[in-house]
């Protein structure tokens, strides 16, 4: 079956770091890839995609480039900020039989980024 | 506000009792997504509605029912509880079948306590 695979955290970085989470999947067919972010108290939201082999998701300054080749989907940021503190996902979101997608998700890798 | 939400925010039972999650999807929003986060199995997906069919199955146990209704709402039903039930629920709500690109958005959770 499908599964998404991410680093494990906490991930603990300075203000201004350079931010890389590395996840990788395996995945039966052509799947899109997502970053979700979760803030404490909160449920997931969208923070990038990529719907195929190639394409780079970007936004808020994070970017992540689907890369068919490796099975990997790692995020980016130059330079991070203490609001950036939270939970990062890594999905995938592939196509059963009967036109339904079931997405994947990993188990998360928590970011905390210190003043 | 993902304008997802999702009652109760909070629900403590006991062993053997059975209780609803109630989900309100995003307004037009055809599909609601439920999942299950708990510390050890991560995001776990459950069940997928469209526009009232189940159209697909993750991990959900036998015990565990959902369904969604004509006015899109979506209600997951937990009985027998057990203790290992204890997690945060989530549901989320998309556009269409959340396919190639679709964003899927969270609504805030229900925290279940089982004692």
């Amino acid at each position: 079956g499908n599964s998404v695979t991410q680093m494990e955290g906490p991930v603990t970085l300075s203000e201004e770091a350079f931010l890389t989470i590395n996840c990788t999947y395996t995945a039966t067919g052509y799947p899109s890839l997502f970053w979700y972010v979760q803030y404490p108290g909160e449920g997931l939201q969208l923070l990038l995609k990529a719907t195929k082999a190639d394409d780079k998701g970007s936004n808020k300054g994070f970017e992540a480039t689907y890369r068919k080749e490796t099975t990997s989907f790692h995020l980016e940021k130059g330079s991070v900020q203490v609001s950036d503190s939270a939970v990062y996902f890594c999905a995938l979101s592939d196509q059963k039989s009967g036109g339904s997608y079931i997405p994947t998700f990993g188990r998360g890798t928590s970011l905390i980024v210190h003043p | 506000d993902s304008g997802v939400t999702q009652t109760p925010k909070h629900l403590i039972t006991a062993t053997g009792q059975r209780v609803t999650l109630r989900c309100s999807p995003r307004s037009g929003d055809l599909s609601v997504y439920w999942y299950q986060q708990s510390l050890d199995q991560g995001l776990q997906f459950l069940i997928h509605y469209y526009n009232g069919e189940e159209r697909a199955k993750g991990n959900i146990l036998e015990r565990f029912s959902a369904q969604q209704f004509p006015d899109l709402h979506s209600e997951l039903n937990l009985s027998s509880l057990e203790l290992g039930d204890s997690a945060l629920y989530f549901c989320a709500s998309s556009a269409g079948l959340a396919g190639a690109g679709n964003t899927q958005y969270f609504g805030p959770g229900t925290r279940l306590t089982v004692l």
